[in-house]
This record gives C-alpha cells, structure tokens and sequence, in this order.
C-alpha cells in the first residue's frame, strides 16, 4: 500500500543552524510534493511544491529536495529561527485530487 | 471570504449525539476537503467534493460519518452516534477551481473544529 514517512518525530535545533527534515515515500510515483507548515490549533498552511523533474526547488530561506530513485525529499531550513518552530508536514499527490499527508515533523529551534 | 472558514471552533458532546461541522471555502474554490487529525498524528483523508458532488468518499471510517455540499460551496460533515474515537480535529480545505492549479491541488485549511467525545 502507499506509505509517506516522516522519519522524525520531533527534532530541536539551536538558533542559526540549519534544520533538515525528512520524507520518505513508498509504492508511489508522485508527480509532485508538497510540504505544509502547521502551528498549533491552526490548520496547515502551503509552503513548497516541487515537480518530479525538479531536483530542487527555494524559496528565502527553504530549500526542498526531491529524489525519485531514493524515493525521499528533504526540507531545509537555513539559518533557523525560533518563529519557525512548527509542525512540518509532507503531501503527494495520490489520484482523483486526493493528497496523502505525512505525519509531520514538530520542529523547535532553541534560542 | 477571504480564507476557508469552520464553525463551531470547538464542540463537546456526549457520546450517542449526533453533530455537524461546517465549512465555508474560499469563493470561486471549487474543490473541498475534509480531513481528520488526532492528537499528535498527521491527516487522515475523509471525503473530496468537487462542486456538490464526491468522486471520493473511500476515507470515511464508518457509516456514521456522511457529508453534504451545497451550491457548490458550503460543506457540512455529519457524525451520527458519536463514539468517543471521534475525538480529533476535523479540517477543511479547499482548492482553486483553475485545473492546471487544481492539478497541484494546493491546499487551503481552516482552523479546524475540535470535537471531544466524552
């Protein structure tokens, strides 16, 4: 059956650093991902897509990846800050419009 | 409006009751989601409309669980004899109606209606 993964559960970082989530996926070939920010009691807010035939993809300080033979995706955060401690969610898109989410990373980045 | 609106915020019920949620998309968005989050876990799939009708219903847990859109806008999601597993977080999203960014199908939430069961 297809399978999103998103290998951490939660990850702290100090300040600065740049914060490297992860996403992995299996029995799909997605034409595209997506990640999603979620902050508590909010719903989840479209950061990024990036197309199969896109090796990279950025936008200020968000870099996202995206490997078709690993089957995986990474989502940097360069020179974190404290207002970008969230939720970190992964989608693809599936069939009939319909998108999987991933169960998301909880992100905090430590002054 | 100018984003995906759901009422009630939070609703408390007791267990056997029947409630309804609604969500009021983003105008001209012809697409509308319903989603599921319990605590700490990610977005369970429930039900997509497209205009009033629902290609895809296969996320619905149980025959308790129904859902309705009309005039091509405003959603209700219906939970008949609620049981104290329907706790959770019910999201609403909807999409824009252009097909080439439908394709993408770029989501927009709601903040949610909290429901507890107890």
């Amino acid at each position: 059956s297809q399978k999103i993964e998103q290998n951490s559960e939660a990850l702290n970082i100090q300040e600065g650093k740049t914060a490297t989530l992860t996403c992995n996926y299996t029995n799909y070939s997605p034409a595209y991902l997506q990640w999603y920010r979620q902050d508590p009691g909010r719903g989840p807010v479209f950061l990024l897509l990036i197309r199969e035939n896109e090796k990279e993809k950025r936008k200020e300080r968000l870099k996202v990846t995206f490997d078709t033979t690993l089957k995986q995706s990474l989502f940097h955060i360069t020179a974190s800050q404290p207002a970008d401690s969230a939720t970190y969610l992964c989608a693809l898109y599936s069939s009939a419009s319909k998108i999987i989410f991933g169960s998301g990373t909880r992100l905090s980045i430590r002054p | 409006g100018a984003g995906v609106s759901q009422s009630p915020s939070n609703k408390v019920t007791e267990k056997g009751k029947d409630v309804e949620l609604r969500c009021d998309p983003i105008s001209g968005h012809t697409a509308l989601y319903w989603y599921r989050q319990s605590l700490g876990q990610g977005l369970e799939f429930l039900i997509y409309f497209q205009g009033n009708s629902a290609p895809d219903k296969s996320g619905l847990p149980s025959d308790r669980f129904s859902a309705e859109r009309t005039g091509g806008s405003v959603s209700t999601l219906t939970i008949q004899r609620t049981q104290q597993e329907d706790s959770a977080v019910y999201l609403c999203a909807s999409s824009h109606r252009d097909s080439a960014i439908l394709a993408k199908n770029i989501q927009y939430f709601g903040a949610g209606t909290r429901l507890s069961v107890l």
